[in-house]
Parts: structure tokens; C-alpha cells; sequence
């Protein structure tokens, strides 16, 4: 079955700061991984996909995302951090075969001023 | 665009109480999934709808769980004889699914939080 993990609770950076949140997936065949952010008391908004091509996926907000097929891993990144990008952070893969998406356990991200 | 919709926001009920949820997609997307969400986890799969069918359902979703979007628009999620544990925030996606529009991602709406007193 796809999994995702997402090791740590939560990661915290300095305003300004480059920030990576960590992913890496277990999958049957090519991984179709995404990210999504998520407010309190909202859904979740989606900020980028891997499908296929460069491994360095952009995304929304300045968000991007580096697959890395021998680590087996999708970390997320930010050259320069913001206060308002604290919130909680979703890895989750595609499952193959059927539609539904398989997501990780979230990274709280706060980020101090 | 104006986005997923859910309907209402939060409930309060209960326990053996039934409810009902309701969702309304991003127009024209012809594909609906739910999910649940408990506190300190991520969304967990129940269901999903390609315009009326509903195509896959989750072992989480017992029989007390029904879901319908009869005419391939809005969706509703009812469940009957409430439990403590159905107590969650369950969130509605949709997307535009068909030829050449393939992995498209998932838009959320902002859920309905369940509490089951």
C-alpha cells in the first residue's frame, strides 16, 4: 500500500530563514506525491504536486518541493520563511489504482519573528 | 471559482442523534471524495463519487455512514445513531477529472466539525 511519513511533529525557523519539512513515501510503482497547508479550523489548500519531470517541483506562496527517487523522499522548502506560513503542513501520495489520497500525519511549521 | 463548499461549519449533537452534511463542489468538477479528520492525524479516505456513482468506499465508512450525490452536483453525508467516536472534522474535495486531465489535484472546503456530547 502508498504511505507517506512525515518524521517530525514540528519544525521551527526563524523569520527569514530557509525551512524544510520532511517526507518520504513508500509506493508500488511511479509516486504521484502532493503538499498541502492547512489553517486552523480550515481545509487543507493544495501548494504542489509531483507527477513526473524536474525534480524540483514550484508551487504556490513560494513553496517548492524536491523529489529525490534514491532517498525515497519529497521534502518541502522555502528559501525565506514568513510568520504568516506557520500552520500545518501535509505530505500525501496518490493511491495507485484508485483515487484517494494517503496523507502523512502532518509537520506543525511555526515560524518566530 | 468560489470554492468547496460545506454546510454547516459545526455540529453539536447528541450521542444517538442522526446528521447530515452537505457539500457542494467547485462547478463542473465531476469528481467528490470525503475524508475524516480527528485531531492530530491526517484526513483518513471514506468515499468518493465520479458525478452520481459512488465508485470506492472506505472500511472506516460503517454502516451507519451513508453518502449520496444523487444528481452529480452537491453531495450529503449522513450518519445515524452517533457515537463519541464519529466525533471529527470531516472535509468535502473535489476535482476535474478526463482526458488529458490527469492527477489534477484535490480542493478542499473548511469541513464540518462533528462533536458528539
Amino acid at each position: 500500500a502508498q504511505s507517506v511519513a512525515q518524521p517530525e511533529d514540528q519544525v521551527n525557523v526563524a523569520e527569514g530563514n530557509p525551512l524544510t519539512v520532511k517526507c518520504t513515501y513508500s509506493v508500488s510503482g511511479n509516486p504521484y506525491l502532493f503538499w498541502y497547508v492547512q489553517y486552523p479550523n480550515r481545509g487543507l489548500q493544495f501548494l504542489l504536486k509531483y507527477i513526473t519531470g524536474d525534480n524540483l517541483v514550484k508551487g504556490s506562496y513560494g513553496f517548492e518541493a524536491e523529489f529525490n527517487k534514491s532517498q525515497t523522499s519529497f521534502h518541502l522548502k522555502k528559501p525565506s520563511a514568513l510568520v504568516s506560513d506557520s500552520a500545518l503542513y501535509f505530505c500525501a501520495v496518490r493511491d495507485l489504482g484508485f483515487q484517494k489520497l494517503v496523507f502523512g500525519t502532518g509537520t506543525r511549521l511555526l515560524v518566530s519573528p | 471559482d468560489t470554492g468547496v463548499s460545506q454546510d454547516p461549519r459545526h455540529k453539536i449533537t447528541k450521542r444517538g442523534q442522526n446528521v447530515t452534511f452537505r457539500c457542494d463542489p467547485i462547478s463542473e468538477h465531476n469528481r467528490l471524495y470525503w475524508y475524516r479528520q480527528t485531531l492530530g492525524q491526517g484526513p483518513e479516505f471514506l468515499t468518493y463519487f465520479q458525478n452520481e456513482a459512488q465508485l470506492e468506499k472506505s472500511r472506516l465508512l460503517s454502516d451507519r455512514f451513508s453518502a449520496e450525490r444523487p444528481k452529480g452536483s452537491f453531495s450529503t453525508l449522513e450518519i445515524q445513531r452517533t457515537e463519541q467516536g464519529d466525533s471529527a472534522m470531516y472535509l468535502c474535495a473535489s476535482s476535474l477529472v478526463g482526458s488529458g486531465l490527469r492527477n489534477q489535484p484535490q480542493h478542499f472546503g473548511d469541513g464540518t466539525r462533528l462533536s458528539i456530547l
